[in-house]
C-alpha cells in the first residue's frame, strides 16, 4: 500500500530555532501534499496544500513566512517552522495524494515542542 | 464550502458489540468519502472509503454506507475488539475543490474488554 514517511517524529528545541520536517511518499508519486496541524483531542487543521514544482497555497490565518513549505519533487515536501516559539508547539502531520482521485495517505506526524 | 459534522464525539462499546459513527456533509458536489483511524501519537490511517456512485462498501468487519439524498454516511464496525479503540475521522472531498478533504471532528472509540 501507499506509504508516507515523516521525519522527525519528535523535536524539542529552544525558542527562536527553525525546525524542518520532511514528508516523503515512499512508493508512489505525490502530486499533492498537505500539511496539517492537530491540537490535542481535536480534528486536523489544514495549514497548506502544495503541488510539486509550484508555490504552496496557505489556508487563511496561516503565516506563509513562518511556515515555509517546499515541494521540490514528486516524493518530498518539507515544512520549515521558522523562529519557532512556544505557541508553535503542536502535532504536525503531512499527507500525500497521487493522481486520479487517490486517497490522502498520512505520515505518522511530528510532535514539536518549543521550550 | 463543505461542512462535515461527525457524531458521536465519544463512543464506548463492549468487546464484540457493534459501533456506528455517523457523518453528514453539506456540499452535494462531494463525491469521495474516506474514513481514517488515528491511534495515539500516530497519523491517521485510511481504513475504508466510498465513492458517490456506490451505496455501501464492506471490508471484513468494517463497512461504510452512503446516502447521497440525505447527505450522510456512516462507518460500521462489527465484532469490535480492543485494538479497534482509536479516534476515527470521516472526510468528504468535493469534486470541484480538487484535492482538498474536509474532515469531521473525530470520534473517540473505546472498546471495553
Amino acid at each position: 500500500g501507499a506509504v508516507v514517511s515523516q521525519h522527525p517524529s519528535r523535536v524539542i528545541c529552544k525558542s527562536g530555532t527553525s525546525v524542518k520536517i520532511e514528508c516523503r511518499s515512499l512508493d508512489f508519486q505525490a502530486t499533492t501534499m498537505f500539511w496539517y496541524r492537530q491540537f490535542p483531542k481535536q480534528s486536523l487543521m489544514l495549514m497548506a496544500t502544495s503541488n510539486e514544482g509550484s508555490k504552496a497555497t496557505y489556508e487563511q490565518g496561516v503565516e506563509k513566512d513562518k511556515f515555509l513549505i517546499n515541494h521540490a519533487s514528486l516524493t518530498l515536501s518539507t515544512l520549515t517552522v521558522t523562529s519557532a516559539h512556544p505557541e508553535d508547539s503542536s502535532f504536525y502531520i503531512c499527507s500525500a495524494r497521487g493522481q486520479g482521485g487517490q486517497p490522502q495517505h498520512f505520515g505518522d506526524g511530528t510532535r514539536l515542542s518549543i521550550l | 464550502g463543505e461542512n462535515v459534522e461527525q457524531h458521536p464525539s465519544t463512543l464506548s462499546v463492549q468487546e464484540g458489540d457493534s459501533a456506528v459513527i455517523k457523518c453528514t456533509y453539506s456540499d452535494s458536489a462531494s463525491n469521495y468519502f474516506p474514513w481514517y483511524k488515528q491511534e495515539l501519537g500516530k497519523g491517521p490511517q485510511l481504513i475504508i472509503d466510498i465513492r458517490s456512485n456506490v451505496g455501501e462498501k464492506k471490508d471484513q468487519r468494517i463497512a461504510v454506507t452512503l446516502n447521497k439524498t440525505a447527505k450522510h454516511f456512516s462507518l460500521h464496525i462489527t465484532e469490535t475488539q480492543p485494538e479497534d479503540s482509536a479516534v476515527y475521522f470521516c472526510a468528504a472531498n468535493p469534486r470541484n475543490t480538487g484535492n482538498q478533504f474536509y474532515f469531521g471532528t473525530g470520534t473517540s472509540l473505546t472498546v471495553i474488554p
